[in-house]
C-alpha cells in the first residue's frame, strides 16, 4: 500500500545548525510528495511539494528533492532558526487513490535553541 | 490562508454523548476531508467528501459519520463519544481531488476531549 516513513524525533538543534529530516515512501502509483509544518496550536501548512522525480521543492530556506531511485524526499535546511521549531510531516498522494487524500508520516518534532 | 473555519475549536464532552464538529470553507472547493491527529500516528483520514451529499469512508471511520448538505459545510458527528476519540480533528479542503499534485489546505483544528 501507500505509506510514508519519516525520521523519529524529537530533533534538537542549535540555531544556525544544518537540518535533515529523512522521509522515505512506498507507493502503488506515481506519487506527489509534500512536507507540511505544524506550529504549536495551529493547523498544518504546506511547506513545499514535488510532483515528479528529480523535482526540488523549496520554501523559506527549506528544500527537498524527489528521489525516485531511493524512494526518498528528505527535508533539509542549511541554517535553522528558533522560529523553525515545529512539527514536520512528510506526506504523499497518489493519483487514483482516495481522491487526492494524503498519507502522512508520524511527524518529527524539531526544537531549535538560541 | 485558505478560508477554513472549524467549530468548536475546543470541546470537552462526556462518554456516550453525541458531538458534532463543523467545517466551513469560503473557497468553494469541491473536496473536503476530516482527519484526526494522534501522537505517534500522524494524521489519519476519517471521512471525505467529493461533492454535496457525496461522501465516503477513510481509514478510521468507525464511530464517525459525516454530512455535506452544502458545498461550504462538512459536518463530522461522533454518534456516541468514547475516550478513544479524544483527539485533534482537522478539516481539509482541496480544489482538485483527482490530481495527485493538488494542494490540500488545513483548518486550525478542533481539540476534543472525551471524559
Amino acid at each position: 500500500g501507500d505509506s510514508v516513513t519519516q525520521m523519529e524525533g524529537p530533533v534538537t538543534l542549535s540555531e544556525e545548525a544544518f537540518l535533515t529530516i529523512n522521509c522515505t515512501y512506498t507507493a502503488t502509483g506515481y506519487p506527489s510528495l509534500f512536507w507540511y509544518v505544524q506550529y504549536p496550536g495551529e493547523g498544518l501548512q504546506l511547506l513545499l511539494k514535488a510532483t515528479k522525480a528529480d523535482d526540488k521543492g523549496s520554501n523559506k530556506g527549506f528544500e527537498a528533492t524527489y528521489r525516485k531511485e531511493t524512494t526518498s524526499f528528505h527535508l533539509e535546511k542549511g541554517s535553522v532558526q528558533v522560529s523553525d521549531s515545529a512539527v514536520y510531516f512528510c506526506a504523499l498522494s497518489v493519483r487514483g487513490s482516495t481522491l487526492g487524500r494524503l498519507y502522512f508520516g508520524r511527524g518529527t518534532q524539531l526544537t531549535v535553541w538560541p | 490562508d485558505a478560508g477554513i473555519t472549524q467549530s468548536p475549536r475546543h470541546k470537552v464532552t462526556e462518554t456516550g454523548t453525541p458531538v458534532t464538529l463543523r467545517c466551513h470553507q469560503t473557497e468553494n472547493h469541491r473536496y473536503m476531508y476530516w482527519y484526526r491527529q494522534d501522537p505517534g500516528h500522524g494524521l489519519r483520514l476519517i471521512h471525505y467528501s467529493y461533492g454535496v451529499k457525496d461522501t465516503d469512508k477513510g481509514e478510521v471511520s468507525d464511530g464517525y459519520s459525516v454530512s455535506r448538505s452544502k458545498t461550504e459545510d462538512f459536518l463530522l458527528t461522533l454518534e456516541s463519544a468514547t475516550s478513544s476519540q479524544t483527539s485533534v480533528y482537522f478539516c481539509a479542503i482541496s480544489e482538485d481531488g483527482q490530481s495527485s499534485g493538488n494542494t490540500i489546505y488545513f483548518g486550525e483544528g478542533s481539540w476534543l476531549t472525551v471524559v
